[in-house]
């Protein structure tokens, strides 16, 4: 069966440290990736996607994301994270052009001040 | 335009009651998805819709729940024999097409007492 693994459930940071955020799935075949955040109180959204091409997908607000085929990985980071980065993060695959999306159990990132 | 509109925002229920969960995507989206989502975890895929029809439905957990979109647009996810296991938030989300970028409700959260 289809699954995505995000290793680190709660990662507390200050501000200007570097984020790293490990994901890994299981699957056989051609998948989309997707990195989804949720500000508190607000909807999911889109941070970042890879479908085909360059390996490292650069997203919104400065994040960005390696596709690493042969460990099946898909890591978020950021070189300097803000308060306003404080949310929960979702790692997301989704097989070929079907737009179904298996999520991982997320990571809920805090930044203090 | 508006994004995806999810009502109600939230609903309490009683243990055996019948509920039903309205999801308006975004006007032209012809993909529409259902996922549930509860405490601590990432969302769980249900069922999506490509058009009318229902292009997977294997993520609907048993034969309680039940999702219809008769016109191809708003999607109705109706709950049977409601059961204190089946409190959540539920989520919709709806595309341009299969595969392109999902843009999510805030979701109805959904709770059986």
């Amino acid at each position: 069966a289809q699954s995505v693994s995000q290793h680190n459930h709660h990662v507390i940071l200050s501000e200007a440290a570097s984020l790293e955020l490990g994901c890994n799935y299981s699957y056989g075949g051609t998948v989309n990736l997707f990195w989804y955040v949720q500000y508190p109180g607000q909807h999911l959204q889109l941070l970042l996607k890879y479908f085909s091409g360059d390996p490292l997908v650069k997203g919104i607000k400065g994040f960005e994301a390696e596709f690493i085929k042969s460990k099946f990985s898909f890591n978020l980071r950021k070189p300097s994270v803000q308060w306003s980065d404080t949310a929960e993060y979702f790692c997301a695959v989704s097989p070929s052009n079907t737009g179904k999306l298996i999520f991982g159990q997320g990571t809920t990132l805090q930044v203090k001040p | 335009g508006a994004g995806v509109s999810q009502t109600p925002s939230n609903k309490v229920t009683e243990k055996g009651k019948y509920v039903e969960l309205r999801c308006d995507p975004i006007s032209g989206h012809t993909a529409l998805y259902w996922y549930r989502q509860s405490l601590g975890q990432g969302p769980e895929f249900l069922i999506y819709f490509q058009g009318t029809g229902a292009a997977d439905d294997s993520g609907l957990p048993n034969d309680r729940f039940f999702a219809v979109r008769p016109e191809g647009s708003v999607s109705t996810l109706k709950i049977q024999r409601t059961e204190r296991g089946d409190s959540a938030v539920y989520l919709c989300a709806s595309s341009y097409s299969e595969g392109a970028e999902a843009f999510f409700g805030q979701g109805t959260r959904l709770t059986v007492v």
